[in-house]
Parts: C-alpha cells; structure tokens; sequence
C-alpha cells in the first residue's frame, strides 16, 4: 500500500523557521512529482506547491502567499520530500500535507499522507 | 491563477437524496478537474479526476461532468458515509481548489 508520512509540524514563533518532511514508501519516488497542500483550521485546501522530478528539471513551483519563504526540495535517495519555511506568519498556521501528482498528466493528487500541524504563534 | 468557484457552499440532504455540486472555473480548464471528499479530521481523498473519471474503489453512486468552465459532481443515491466536504481542483495550470461544500 502506497504511504506518504509527514513529520515535523510543531508551535513556532512568527520569523521563525521550520522544515517539514514527507516520508513515501511503496512506489518509485524519483518517478514522481509531489506537491505539498495546507489548510488553516476551519478553511479550505491551499495548493502551497509542487517539485517535479530531476528527470523533469527537479523545478519548483509555489503559491503567491509562500513565494520567496518556502522552498521545497526532494532527496530522491532517501524516498524524502522536504518543505522549509521561513519567515514564518501567523497566516501559515495550517495542517500540511504532502500528495503524489498522477503519473500521466501531472493534474490531480492521489494519494495524500495524513497531515502535520503547524502553529505560528507568540 | 484560475479561480473555482463551487456551489452551494452547503446542502442538507437525506440518505438516499440526489446531491449535485457545481464547479465553474474562471476560464477554460478542457476536462482538467477533479473531486475531493474530505471528512473531518482526515487528509482529502479523490473521487472523480478527469472531470468523470471514477478511481478504483469509489462507489458508483458517485459521477462527474463537465468541460471547459462549468462541472458537476452528482452523488445518485446519498449514503451516510458519504457525509463529507466536496472540494473541486484544477490542474490545467498552477493548481487551484475550490473553497468546498459541506454535506451534511
């Protein structure tokens, strides 16, 4: 069965910094474009953004609101996708998840792990 | 970016009702758009992509349409297990959802 595991989500003050990671067993992650999503609580999904695979460039893309403090990476060794966010805002508070992109267009996310907290707060 | 708008934000229904949910895009999106079924508490899981496509496993009550602006989700015969939020997402471009329905 295909699981994708996020970790790392934890109370952190506004400036700060954090990295989360994804841990993906069960199917050939070098092969696969991940995204990350987030949802503030009582709020709808955020698409924060997406790293393709080094066979694909290994580029990113991102949000707006994270655009310039997020940065995802990927350890293809390691079956490990990472999110660092920086200069962390109140606004960032949110539940995130990391998410496969299909294999054929790229267009939708299947499947999902099952979330990690993040709280920025004084 | 592409905007969704979906409607309604939220329905009351009975088991065995009709539910149908609509997603309109802020410009063409061709068939690039796809369902989410979220209850509380749980990571999204998709039921429709492709505009009408079914994955393994989701019940046939469950259908979707559409093309270009405007799609629906339509849940034939509603069942207790399918009390959930809706979300519709595009992948035409940069990603996108929309801000979701309850069914309740």
């Amino acid at each position: 069965e295909v699981q994708l595991v996020e970790s790392g989500g934890v109370l952190v003050k506004p400036g700060g910094s954090l990295r989360l990671s994804c841990a993906v067993s069960e199917f050939t992650f070098r092969n696969a474009w991940m995204s990350w999503v987030r949802q503030a609580p009582g709020k709808g999904l955020e698409w924060v953004g997406r790293i393709k695979t080094i066979l694909d460039g290994g580029t990113t893309d991102y949000a707006g609101p994270v655009k310039g403090r997020f940065i995802i990476s990927r350890d293809d060794s390691k079956n490990t996708l990472y999110l660092q966010m920086n200069s962390l805002k109140t606004e960032d508070t949110a539940v995130y998840y990391c998410t496969k992109h299909d294999p054929i267009t790229y267009s939708y996310f299947d499947p999902w792990g099952q979330g990690t907290l993040v709280t920025v707060s004084s | 970016d592409i905007q969704l708008t979906q409607s309604p934000a939220s329905l009351s229904a009975s088991v065995g009702d009709r539910v149908t949910i609509t997603c309109r895009a802020s410009q063409g999106i061709r068939d690039y758009l796809n369902w989410y079924q979220q209850k509380p508490g749980k990571a999204p899981k998709l039921v429709i992509y492709a505009a009408s496509t079914l994955p393994i496993g989701v019940p046939s009550t469950f259908s979707g349409s559409g093309y270009g602006t405007g799609f629906t989700l339509t849940i034939s015969s509603l069942q207790p297990e399918d009390i959930a939020t809706y979300y519709c997402q595009q992948g035409f471009s940069i990603p996108t959802f929309g801000q979701g329905t309850r069914v309740e």
